[in-house]
């Protein structure tokens, strides 16, 4: 199986703040990885996928990038609506699900 | 526009079948490039994904709960059915399904059931 490892796990940001999220693969998964934002009771809303395309509807806050075994989900000016949790899921082998990264707020 | 609901019941006993349905509209479950995925999630954990049926029929399972699970679909009724085998407390989640086009994210989902397993 394939093991997905975000990091970090808590993230604590101001509004305006530039942030960056890692989600490391167990072995290479190309660029078939997703990023999801998901807020308490709320299903998963996708962000991302192949790596770095941008899901129509998304802000341009976000982006994504990465391949082989390393990605990052990068939110270029922090809004109040972004603090949620973050999931990396990679779709290469059967899928996986990162463990999250809450991004809260300082 | 897509939209789909889970449903089922939300107590089950262990060693019991728990059987979900995911009632869809908006798009159709024969295209090929079409999938329709369950996933689940425990209370305060991140999401498990359980199984995936693509509009050719291919069926794909989580290796490590392969052998408790079957999908199926009934194109005509626009549903997609996932059945679990022995439940355990463990299982206790609440379990969605979700659209995918094939090689991207799931990007429509439904609201999710809750499901506990409890005697």
């Amino acid at each position: 199986d394939i093991q997905m490892t975000q990091s970090p796990s808590t993230l604590s940001a101001s509004v305006g703040d530039r942030v960056t999220i890692t989600c490391r693969a167990s072995q290479s998964i190309s660029s078939w990885l997703a990023w999801y934002q998901q807020k308490p009771g709320i299903a998963p809303k996708l962000l991302i996928y192949e790596a770095s395309t941008l899901e129509s509807g998304v802000p341009s806050s976000f982006s994504g990038s990465g391949s082989g075994t390393e990605f990052t989900l990068t939110i270029s000016s922090l809004q109040p609506d972004d603090f949620a949790t973050y999931h990396c899921q990679q779709y290469k082998n059967g899928w996986t699900f990162g463990q999250g990264t809450k991004v809260e707020i300082k | 526009q897509i939209t789909l609901k889970e449903s089922g019941p939300t107590l089950v006993k262990p060693t019991q079948t728990l059987t979900l349905t995911c009632t869809f509209s908006g798009f159709s479950l024969s295209t090929r490039a079409v999938d329709v995925a369950w996933i689940r999630q425990p209370p305060g954990k991140a999401p498990e994904w359980l199984a995936l049926i693509r509009g050719n029929d291919d069926e794909i399972y989580s290796p490590s709960l392969k052998t408790r699970l079957t999908i199926t679909k009934d194109t005509s009724r626009s549903q997609v059915v996932l059945t679990m085998t022995n439940m355990d407390p463990v299982d206790t989640a609440t379990y969605f399904c979700a659209h995918r086009l094939t090689l991207r994210g799931l990007d429509y989902w439904g609201q999710g059931t809750p499901v506990t397993v409890s005697s």
